[in-house]
């Protein structure tokens, strides 16, 4: 992911909404992708990844997108919950190439009741 | 239930102070992480470990140090040379399978520690 600086993105959604989340890499070499939520004072959580001899994988209520040509990654979230507020970050590696997980900064889901 | 344990959850360190972060965890893993977190930016890495008695510097790896003497155990030192230790550390693993080492898996972080000076 690339450091926007300091300002941390926000989106606002209504309860039962779909959201859209977007981030960008920078590595061109970059080959593994994940998405990872954050709540306020904890850990981050896994959400799901992909590699990049695929496009799309889906989860439970979630769904990673991989456009290589221009790098970028979104995370979709159907049916938003009030549990889904959270700030949402995606990182990229080459494990074979040993390029270590580079961090979004994120962007904070708010979900609107 | 397994997982990762950091302690303190809040820690102070004085000025010349060194102070040590604890990150535990019994899921067997191999591969250990520590990250450092500030607003606004994406985590950044510190160190990181394979196996006991070995590990690597990260990006930021200047004013801090760590062990490994055990396995479900990687220790972080901030040291008094760290100048600007005002952060959020986490602790991260990931088990190692078929070989591939590092940067392959994803990682299951501890709920962190934040730093503050006095």
């Amino acid at each position: 992911g690339e450091s926007v600086g300091l300002h941390l993105p926000t989106l606002s959604v209504q309860e039962g909404d779909n959201s859209i989340i977007n981030c960008a890499y920078s590595n061109s070499a970059s080959d593994y992708f994940i998405w990872y939520k954050q709540e306020s004072g904890k850990g981050p959580q896994f959400i799901i990844d992909i590699r990049s001899n695929m496009d799309k994988r889906q989860g439970q209520r979630v769904t990673v997108l991989l456009n290589k040509t221009v790098k970028h990654l979104s995370l979709q979230i159907a049916a938003t919950q009030p549990g889904d507020s959270a700030v949402y970050f995606c990182a990229d590696s080459n494990p074979r190439k040993g390029q270590n997980f580079v961090f979004g900064p994120g962007t904070r889901l708010s979900v609107l009741p | 239930d397994g997982g990762i344990t950091q302690s303190p959850k809040y820690l102070f360190r004085k000025e010349g102070q060194n102070v040590t972060l604890s990150c535990e965890q019994n899921l067997n893993h191999d591969a250990m992480y520590w990250y450092r977190q500030d607003p606004g930016q994406g985590l950044r890495l510190i160190y990181y470990s394979q196996i006991v008695n070995d590990f690597q510097k990260g990006d930021i790896a200047e004013g801090y140090s760590v062990s490994r003497e055990k396995k479900e155990s990687f220790p972080l030192t901030v040291t008094s040379a760290q100048k600007n230790p005002t952060a959020f550390y986490l602790c991260a693993s990931h088990p190692i399978t078929g070989g591939k080492g590092f940067f392959n898996q994803p990682q299951h972080f501890g709920d962190g520690t934040r730093l503050s000076i006095l």
